[in-house]
């Protein structure tokens, strides 16, 4: 089954710098990657996606990359905010038919410094 | 808020009880996927109905079932519960169909914990 690889686990920045945070896959029939935003207690929240027919995507202050040869992808929040602080979590998901499970990453947790 | 639902929010229960959860879709949606998020395991797939149907399992135990009713909201039963069950239980929708279909949607979990 699909395996997906996160890092780093944790990661602290201060107010105004960027961060970036990066997944690999193992499945290349994968072709669907989402990254959610967890705070504490509360949901994931879907931030952005990226198809596999795209190699980049820009929402904003965040984007995502996308390598298939090389099977990673990456977020890239510019310009961060003390709101930006969470756990940030990659999943990939394959092209079962109507099947699209996701597969996580183990999380980032991001702090922004003030 | 994602248009998810789910009860109860909170769960306290015993050892060898049984439990279920409900979950709601967001309107239009036609796929259901239930996860269980812990702090060793992370956010793990559980099972996942379309329009009724099962359609993939993850790594569910036996002990635990789940069904999609016609109205399309679906229940997670666990049972014979045990301490290593404690987790959160989040309930997540898409339309389920390719292309723009695919995003999922989680709705606020549930947590169980058991004594």
């Amino acid at each position: 089954g699909e395996n997906v690889e996160q890092h780093p686990s944790t990661l602290s920045v201060q107010e105004g710098d960027s961060a970036v945070i990066k997944c690999t896959y193992s499945d290349s029939a994968s072709n669907y990657f989402p990254w959610y935003k967890q705070e504490l207690g509360k949901r994931p929240q879907l931030i952005i996606d990226i198809r596999s027919n795209v190699g980049e995507k820009k929402d904003q202050r965040i984007a995502v990359t996308l390598n298939k040869t090389a099977k990673h992808f990456s977020l890239h929040i510019t310009e961060t905010q003390p709101e930006d602080s969470a756990v940030y979590f990659c999943a990939a998901s394959g092209s079962g038919g109507s099947n699209y499970k996701l597969t996580f990453g183990k999380g980032t947790l991001l702090t922004v410094n003030p | 808020d994602s248009g998810v639902t789910q009860t109860p929010k909170h769960l306290i229960t015993a050892t060898g009880q049984r439990v279920t959860l409900r979950c709601s879709p967001r309107s239009g949606d036609l796929s259901v996927y239930w996860y269980q998020q812990s702090l060793d395991q992370g956010l793990q797939f559980l099972i996942q109905y379309y329009n009724g149907e099962e359609r993939a399992k993850g790594n569910i135990l036996e002990r635990f079932s789940a069904q999609q009713f016609p109205d399309l909201h679906s229940e997670l039963n666990l049972s014979s519960l045990e301490l290593g069950d404690s987790a959160l239980y989040f309930c997540a929708s898409s339309v389920g169909s390719a292309g723009s279909g695919r995003e999922q949607y989680f709705g606020p979990g549930t947590r169980l914990t058991v004594t």
